[in-house]
């Protein structure tokens, strides 16, 4: 069964930088378009960034450009988020989701892994 | 930018009443661009509906959705208990602000 399981989140300063990770089992993982998706506690879902399956396509939101970067390595089944210049407004917990590439609708999620932003 | 406005903002019903959620779309959007999912307390949200009308898999037919345009709706035909949730629209990289269903 598709399986994605994300990796990384934890407590970090502001202007500091983190790495998350997704682990993905259970389906051609280099056939698929994928994407980072964010809660705010309490709050609404906010698209972070998604990428092609060749990883020749790339988008972020406006709120993320230039301070995360989405990539991925179909050898190891793995997509990651390396997000630097860290600010208390990107505490959430982040969610890897498999994505389509007609529409952007995403089936299968993640648990999600918790970053936190906090001196 | 796209801006999808759900409503009700909490629907409150009772199981086996007919649940109807609406997503307005600030312009007119692609009906292939339009998708609904749900999202219990401490968990992932899920996928319901595709394109504007196709379930995802392993989704129940008490689920479905319409509309086109700028106006969508999510209808759950028979509530069962574990329907109340959150339920988000999306539309290409854009969510709503989300609907709770909650137990009358």
């Amino acid at each position: 069964q598709v399986q994605l399981v994300e990796s990384g989140g934890g407590l970090v300063k502001p202007g500091g930088s983190l790495r998350l990770s997704c682990a993905a089992s259970g389906f051609t993982f280099s056939d698929y378009y994928m994407s980072w998706i964010r809660q705010a506690p309490g709050k609404g879902l906010e698209w972070v960034s998604y990428i092609s399956s060749s990883g020749s396509t790339i988008y972020y939101a406006d709120s993320v450009k230039g301070r995360f970067t989405i990539s991925r390595d179909n050898a190891k089944n793995s997509l990651y988020l390396q997000m630097n210049s860290l600010r208390a407004e990107d505490t959430a917990v982040y969610y890897c989701a498999r994505t389509f590439p007609i529409g952007y609708s995403h089936d299968y999620w993640g648990q999600g892994t918790l970053v936190t932003v906090s001196s | 930018e796209i801006v999808l406005t759900q409503s009700p903002g909490t629907l409150s019903l009772s199981p086996g009443e007919r649940a109807t959620l609406s997503c307005r779309a600030s312009q007119s959007v692609s009906s292939s661009y339009l998708a609904w999912y749900q999202q219990k307390p401490g968990q992932a949200p899920r996928l319901l509906i595709y394109g504007a009308s196709s379930r995802a898999t392993g989704i129940p037919d008490r689920f479905s959705g319409s509309g086109s345009g700028t106006d969508f709706t999510l209808t759950i035909s028979r509530l069962e208990p574990e329907d109340f949730a959150v339920y988000y629209c999306q539309q290409g990289h854009t969510f709503g602000q989300g609907t709770k269903l909650e137990i009358k």
